[in-house]
C-alpha cells in the first residue's frame, strides 16, 4: 500500500541551527502539507503546497520556515534558525484532492531543539 | 475563527461496552474528518464525512455528521482492546481549501 515516508524519524539540533525535514509523498498525489504537533497539544496546520507553490499557510509558518519540492518525489520543510519552541513532531501529508478526500500522513519527524 | 472541541478528552472503558466521542465545531463547515493515532505513531484516516447526515461505519466504529448542529459523533460498539488510541476530529474552515483545524483528541483506553 502506498505510504508517505519521512526522514529522519528523530532530529536533535542546537538552537539557531538550520534543519531540513524530508518527505516523500504518495506518488500520484498532487497536494502536500506540513503539520506539527507539540507534545501533548493539538495538531497544527503549517502549510499546503500545490503546483509547485504554497497554496496556504498558517501564522506559525513565518519567515523562518520554507518548503520546497526539489525534484519529482521529495517535499522538504526547512527551518532556518531553530528555536526551542520549534521542538515538536512534524508530520508531512499528501492527498489526491484538497476537497473530498482525506490526507495521508507520514510517520513524523520528532524535532528536538536544545 | 473556527474552534474544534472534543469530549471527553480521556476515556477509560471496559471491553464490550459502547461509548460515544463528541466533536463540536464553532463555525460553518461542510466536511469533517476522523483520525486515529497510536502512541508515537502517525495519523491514520478513519472517516471522511462530506455532507449533513453522513454516516459511515467501519467495524466497531461509526461516525456521523450533523452540520446544522455543528456536531459529529464517533460511536464505538462493543469495544475491544485494539481500539485503544487517541482519536482526533478535524474540520476545514469555510474560507480555506487546504487546512484542517484539529480537536485536542480523545485518548481512549480499553481495558480487557
Amino acid at each position: 500500500e502506498p505510504e508517505v515516508t519521512q526522514t529522519p524519524s528523530h532530529q536533535v539540533t542546537q538552537m539557531g541551527q538550520e534543519v531540513i525535514l524530508r518527505c516523500v509523498p504518495i506518488s500520484n498525489h498532487l497536494y502536500f502539507y506540513w503539520y506539527r504537533q507539540i507534545l501533548g497539544q493539538k495538531v497544527e496546520f503549517l502549510v499546503s503546497f500545490y503546483n509547485n507553490e504554497i497554496s496556504e499557510k498558517s501564522e506559525i509558518f513565518d519567515d523562518q520556515f520554507s518548503v520546497e519540492r526539489p525534484d519529482g518525489s521529495n517535499f522538504t520543510l526547512k527551518i532556518r534558525s531553530t528555536k526551542l519552541e520549534d521542538s515538536a513532531m512534524y508530520f508531512c501529508a499528501s492527498s489526491s484532492s484538497h476537497m473530498n478526500t482525506e490526507a495521508f500522513f507520514g510517520q513524523g519527524t520528532r524535532l528536538t531543539v536544545v | 475563527e473556527l474552534k474544534v472541541e472534543q469530549n471527553p478528552l480521556f476515556l477509560s472503558m471496559q471491553e464490550g461496552k459502547n461509548y460515544t466521542i463528541y466533536c463540536n465545531y464553532s463555525t460553518t463547515s461542510d466536511r469533517l474528518y476522523w483520525y486515529r493515532q497510536d502512541p508515537g505513531k502517525s495519523l491514520e484516516s478513519l472517516f471522511v464525512l462530506l455532507s449533513n447526515g453522513a454516516v459511515k461505519q467501519e467495524g466497531r466504529l461509526m461516525a456521523s455528521l450533523d452540520t446544522k448542529a455543528r456536531l459529529s459523533t464517533l460511536h464505538i460498539t462493543a469495544a475491544v482492546h485494539d481500539l485503544s488510541a487517541t482519536y482526533f476530529c478535524a474540520v476545514p474552515p469555510m474560507d480555506s481549501n487546504y487546512q484542517l483545524i484539529w480537536g485536542a483528541g480523545t485518548k481512549l483506553i480499553i481495558k480487557p
